[in-house]
């Protein structure tokens, strides 16, 4: 079946603009993860979704940083007033059971 | 703090030499293990994962890991590196309960030679 899917695969803006970065997960899964892949800095948490439970914010670097997931399906993060370091590779994973994350392609997001 | 470690930055092995990459980690309790490797432009995929049982296990494209309690290690290794090996593998950790995010390691990159 298919997989996690991003859209779109890169992204440049310009600093101060806002962004937006989509996730399709898998169908049937129910859990949902955003994470950040910074040159030298590996992967970071930045957000979780469960089913239509309040989503765990704790890794959102800052306020400018919001995601919503519509209909416990396709997510969208967030990004305001772009800063250079934000640039990363933005991954979305999914899951259905404890342990397992499928991951999409990423989203490369540069800041100029 | 919980943490994952991966000593290991950069190795090159020559193609058909056998391969091990170390990973260490600092965790409460026993967490679920895994594997998940990167190739240029790519997504992560999963190579393998430990839940419990067995502490060798499995994996696609030849791959194996063994889990060491006593060392906090989970090594992933290969027989035979083939030039199309040749990635980014993370080391990730995560709880043994829903909703909680994959502690991962900085990264391995391999690089295979001729």
């Amino acid at each position: 079946g298919a997989g996690v899917s991003q859209s779109p695969s890169n992204k440049v803006t310009e600093k101060g603009k806002d962004v937006e970065l989509r996730c399709d997960p898998i169908s049937g899964h129910t859990a949902l993860y955003w994470y950040r892949q910074s040159l030298g800095q590996g992967l970071e948490f930045l957000i979780y979704f469960q089913g239509n439970s309040a989503p765990d914010k704790s890794g959102l670097p800052s306020d400018r940083f919001s995601a919503e997931r519509t209909g416990g399906s396709v997510s969208t993060l967030t990004i305001q007033r772009t800063q250079q370091e934000d640039s990363a590779v933005y991954l979305c994973a999914s899951s259905v059971r404890v342990g397992e994350q499928y991951f999409g392609p990423g989203t490369r997001l540069t800041v100029t | 703090a919980q943490s994952v470690t991966q000593p290991d930055i950069h190795i090159t092995v020559s193609e058909g030499a056998s391969l091990e990459l170390r990973c260490n980690y600092s965790y409460g309790a026993t967490p679920y293990l895994f594997w998940y490797v990167q190739s240029p432009g790519q997504g992560l995929q999963l190579l393998l994962k430990y839940f419990s049982g067995d502490t060798l296990v499995q994996g696609i494209k030849g791959f194996e890991a063994e889990f060491k309690r006593s060392q906090s290690s989970f090594n992933l290794r290969k027989p035979s590196v083939h030039w199309s090996d040749a990635a980014e593998y993370f080391c990730a950790v995560g709880a043994r309960q829903a909703g909680t995010a994959l502690i991962f390691g900085k990264g391995t990159t391999l690089s295979v030679s001729s």
